[in-house]
């Protein structure tokens, strides 16, 4: 198994400003993916974050908007930039077990722009 | 039409009752999840399942791969398991989410 921990857990921010998230394995990881959840939704994935490349991003979400680190095979963060009220969602990040189908879910970050 | 529907979306329930949460998906998986979510936002996955049931405690999941469905029940349910439910499949190296069943378990 493997235990992520993902912070903050929470924060309100003004419209124009960045945040970023982070996301801390216990172990070591080949990819992680970040989720948006906007309000009312399903889990919509961001990109994909591998090790020593640049992470590979959905179709309707950019580099620009959301960068992403993967400086190591146990940590990734990601930026959400120049913040709009529509940014308004959780965050999550997510692991799948080394071989395996099962998937770990850091604690997420509910992230309100006001 | 979304690849991975539930239902119903949101559920009430008395402590106590047996209470189901139905999962259909539409495309090829090598595994399906069950996941809790918490009011916070935090997910716990709770089954992976390729075939077959699986117990744990009082949560039991199935899963028909012929008929590409799934369900989860929760038997003698408790307030404490009032969350969100949320069914996804493996597919192709990534998960496919349903939208979740809010689930309220009233004392």
């Amino acid at each position: 198994s493997a235990v992520i921990s993902q912070k903050p857990s929470r924060d309100i921010c003004q419209r124009g400003t960045s945040l970023t998230i982070q996301c801390q394995v216990d172990s070591q990881v080949t990819m992680m993916f970040w989720y948006r959840q906007q309000p009312g939704q399903s889990l919509t994935l961001i990109a994909t974050a591998n090790q020593g490349s640049e992470a590979t991003y959905e179709s309707g979400f950019v580099i620009d908007k959301f960068p992403i680190s993967r400086p190591n095979l146990t940590f990734s963060t990601l930026t959400v930039s120049n913040m709009s009220p529509e940014d308004s969602s959780i965050y999550l990040c997510s692991v799948e077990g080394q071989g395996t189908t099962e998937a770990f879910f850091g604690q997420g970050t509910r992230l309100t722009v006001v | 039409k979304n690849e991975v529907e539930q239902s119903p979306q949101n559920l009430t329930a008395q402590e106590g009752e047996f209470i189901t949460i139905n999962c259909s998906y539409s495309v090829g998986i090598s595994a399906l999840h069950w996941l809790q979510q918490h009011p916070g936002g935090g997910i716990v996955s709770l089954f992976m399942l390729s075939s077959g049931k699986k117990k744990h405690g009082r949560l039991i999941a199935t899963i028909n791969i012929q008929e590409k469905h799934s369900s989860l029940h929760i038997t003698a349910s408790h307030p404490r398991d009032s969350a969100v439910y949320i069914c996804a499949v493996f597919n192709t190296d990534k998960l496919i989410f349903g939208t979740g069943t809010r689930l309220q378990v009233f004392p």
